[in-house]
């Protein structure tokens, strides 16, 4: 089975700018997780969806949002970047909605605003 | 204060040597207690699970969980310099709103062969 993709890998955009992420779950997967690592937080939830339903948000201002398609496909988009948004964005998809069940990461998308 | 902390290390041993990793959390409501693998330009892997106080055993590795202190610990035996990677403790919770979980900062081992 193939795992959690993510695209694209690397990213460099400036301030201001807008940049959209993009990640496909594991097949049969219906729960699609983000979150945002940089080397002073670590990993910070953004945001659950399941059946394309948002069913959780971080502590995250609204400049970061989602979306999960039918095929259970996810974007996250991130408006007018800011420098401390410079991070490694996760996705991580399970089977169901539970918080116990099994995350399965993806390799992340490196985003560098300049 | 941070749910949940983790010492980031760096943490260097040789060869053999075991390794002990730890995070405290403060949200009494945490059940579920996993640790994570993460090696360099990699997304974290799902190492061990637990749930209850005591010690799990998987190989060269074993999670120990104290609730009562709020202390989760991962002891690796026999360290390898495959194991060289960033391990993060996390726990998993269910709110009103949904689930999520919630990590450690991360701690960054190297194993010297």
């Amino acid at each position: 089975k193939a795992g959690v993709t993510q695209t694209p890998r690397y990213l460099i955009k400036t301030r201001g700018q807008q940049v959209t992420l993009s990640c496909s779950p594991i097949s049969g997967h219906r729960s699609v997780s983000w979150y945002q690592q940089t080397p002073g937080q670590g990993l910070q939830f953004l945001f659950e969806y399941f059946s394309e339903t948002q069913r959780n948000k971080g502590n995250f201002p609204g400049r970061f949002s989602g979306r999960q398609f039918s095929n259970s496909r996810s974007e996250m988009n991130v408006s007018t970047l800011e420098l401390g948004d410079s991070a490694l964005y996760l996705c991580a998809s399970s089977s169901l909605d539970r918080a116990t069940d099994t995350q399965y990461f993806g390799p992340g998308t490196r985003l560098t605003v300049l | 204060q941070k749910e949940v902390e983790q010492d980031p290390g760096p943490l260097s041993v040789p060869e053999g040597a075991i390794v002990s990793l730890n995070c405290t959390y403060s949200n009494s409501a945490f059940q579920y207690f996993m640790w994570y693998r993460q090696y360099s330009r990699k997304g974290p892997e799902l190492l061990m699970y637990t749930y209850s106080s005591g010690n799990k055993e998987d190989g060269r590795f074993t999670a120990q969980v104290d609730k009562s202190s709020k202390y989760i610990s991962l002891f690796i035996r026999d360290s390898q310099p495959s194991d060289s990677a960033t391990y993060l403790c996390a726990m998993p919770f269910e709110e009103t709103s949904g689930s999520r979980l919630t990590f450690g900062e991360g701690t960054q081992l190297t194993v010297n062969p």
